[in-house]
């Protein structure tokens, strides 16, 4: 089996740009797709990007996926920051989830 | 509007049963594989099962395997899981999630999570 593995935390600016990492530890990481879930303090998550780069309805453009088969990473980006940002995110793939990044707003 | 509303958990002692339920509703619900995901308390996000979209085969993470069954109901729009054999190491937030497309694993919409606990 393999591991994703995400920074532990990240933070920036309001209006700001900021990209999250998930390295799939054995494996291509364009073998399955990859998923990213938001999950806000006391919520259940919800899903932000599937299948690598696909947005549920109601998700903005502001958040985007992309996969890097030389990193072997998947990574999310959240531009225009905003205070309701500030969440903890997972990436998914197969059966697998990453441990999740604390995104804090400041 | 696609939902997944869920209802069943509560507490119960080791070596107790539970039943969890996710009805469906604004997708075709028999074209969707369906999965169970856990968190345990201050923990990240657990696969424990899923189910194929009639229901033919089902696959479970090791720790569950033989204690817990999932079961889907195409006709009543209903996924199921019915938990036997509890144990602490169970207590978790249990989530029902749909599958956006053909692969099982790309989740696109999520239920609102039930509470399990389980302690003597």
């Amino acid at each position: 089996n393999f591991v994703l593995t995400q920074p532990h935390s990240v933070s920036e600016s309001p209006g700001k740009t900021v990209t999250i990492s998930c390295t799939r530890s054995s494996g291509g990481i364009g073998g399955h797709y990859v998923q990213w879930y938001q999950q806000r303090p006391g919520s259940g998550p919800t899903t932000i990007i599937y299948e690598d780069k696909e947005r549920p309805s109601g998700v903005p453009p502001r958040f985007s996926g992309s996969i890097d088969p030389s990193s072997n990473s998947a990574f999310l980006t959240i531009s225009g920051l905003r205070t309701e940002d500030e969440a903890d995110y997972f990436c998914h793939s197969l059966k697998v989830f990453g441990g999740g990044t604390r995104l804090t707003v400041l | 509007e696609v939902q997944l509303v869920q209802s069943g958990g509560g507490s119960v002692q080791p070596g107790g049963s539970l039943r969890l339920s996710c009805a469906g509703s604004g997708f075709i619900f028999g074209s969707r594989w369906m999965s169970w995901v856990r968190q345990a308390p201050g923990r990240g996000l657990e696969w424990v099962a899923n189910i194929k979209t009639d229901g033919s085969e089902a696959y479970y993470v090791d720790s569950v395997r033989g204690r817990f069954i999932v079961s889907r109901d195409n006709t009543k729009n209903l996924l199921s899981l019915q938990m036997s054999s509890l144990t602490v190491e169970d207590t978790a937030v249990y989530y029902c999630a749909k599958s956006g497309s053909w692969d099982p694993d790309a989740f696109d919409v999520w239920g609102q999570g039930t509470v399990v606990t389980v302690s003597s």
